[in-house]
C-alpha cells in the first residue's frame, strides 16, 4: 500500500531551536497538506501545495514557520525559532483536487 | 463561518454493542462528507466519503449516512471491536475548491471495553 512517510517521528527541542520535519507524500497526488493537531484545537490547516506550487499558508504564523516541496518526493516544514506553544503533531497528508485522502503518522512535537 | 459539530465527545461501550456518532453541520455550499478514524499515534485513516447525492454508504462494519436537508450525518457501528477503539473525525468541505475549504469536526473518542 502506497503511504505517506513523515519524518522524524517524534522531536523533542529547545525553545530557540530550529525545527525540520519531512513528508514523502505519496506518487502521482497533486496537493500536499500540512496539519497541525492540538487536543484543544483538534486538526487545523497549515498550508498546502498543488503541483508544488504554495496555494495558501494563511495558516501559519509567517514569521516562525515555512513550508516548501523542493520536489514532488519531498515536503518540509520548518520552524525557526520555535517555542513553547508549537508544541503539537504535525501531519502531513497528500491527495487529488484539494481532498486530504492520505496522512502519514505524524511528527510529534515538544519544545521544552 | 462554517462550522462542524460533533457528538458525543467521548463514548465507552462493550465489545460486541452497535454505537452510532453524530456530526452536525453548517458549511456551505455543501461539496462532500469524510469520515476518518485516527488510533492513537498513528494519521486519521479515510473511513467514507459522502457527496449530496448519497445518503448512505459502507465499509464493512461502518455505515455512515447523510441528510443534507438537515445538515446532519452519522456514523453507525456494528458489532464493535477492541480495534475499533479511536477517534472518529467528520470533515466536511465546501464547493470552493481550495483546501482551506475543509472544515474538521473536533472528534468523538470512542473507547470499545471487552
Amino acid at each position: 500500500d502506497a503511504r505517506v512517510t513523515q519524518t522524524p517521528r517524534d522531536k523533542v527541542t529547545e525553545m530557540g531551536q530550529e525545527v525540520t520535519m519531512r513528508c514523502q507524500p505519496i506518487l502521482g497526488h497533486n496537493t500536499v497538506f500540512w496539519y497541525r493537531q492540538t487536543m484543544m484545537q483538534g486538526l487545523e490547516l497549515l498550508a498546502y501545495f498543488r503541483n508544488r506550487a504554495p496555494l495558501d499558508d494563511s495558516g501559519m504564523p509567517k514569521d516562525r514557520f515555512s513550508a516548501e516541496m523542493p520536489d514532488a518526493t519531498l515536503a518540509t516544514l520548518k520552524i525557526q525559532p520555535s517555542e513553547p506553544r508549537d508544541s503539537a503533531v504535525y501531519f502531513c497528508a497528500s491527495g487529488l483536487d484539494y481532498q486530504p485522502q492520505h496522512f502519514g503518522d505524524g511528527t510529534r512535537l515538544s519544545i521544552l | 463561518k462554517n462550522q462542524v459539530e460533533q457528538s458525543p465527545q467521548s463514548l465507552i461501550i462493550l465489545e460486541g454493542k452497535n454505537c452510532t456518532l453524530q456530526c452536525n453541520y453548517t458549511v456551505s455550499p455543501f461539496s462532500n462528507l469524510r469520515w476518518y478514524k485516527q488510533d492513537t499515534g498513528r494519521g486519521p485513516v479515510s473511513l467514507t466519503i459522502m457527496t449530496f447525492s448519497e445518503n448512505t454508504k459502507s465499509n464493512g462494519r461502518y455505515t455512515a449516512t447523510l441528510d443534507a436537508d438537515t445538515k446532519q450525518s452519522s456514523l453507525h457501528i456494528t458489532a464493535s471491536q477492541l480495534s475499533d477503539s479511536a477517534s472518529y473525525i467528520c470533515v466536511v468541505s465546501d464547493s470552493g475548491g481550495g483546501a482551506d475549504g475543509l472544515t474538521f469536526g473536533k472528534g468523538t473518542h470512542l473507547i470499545i471495553q471487552p
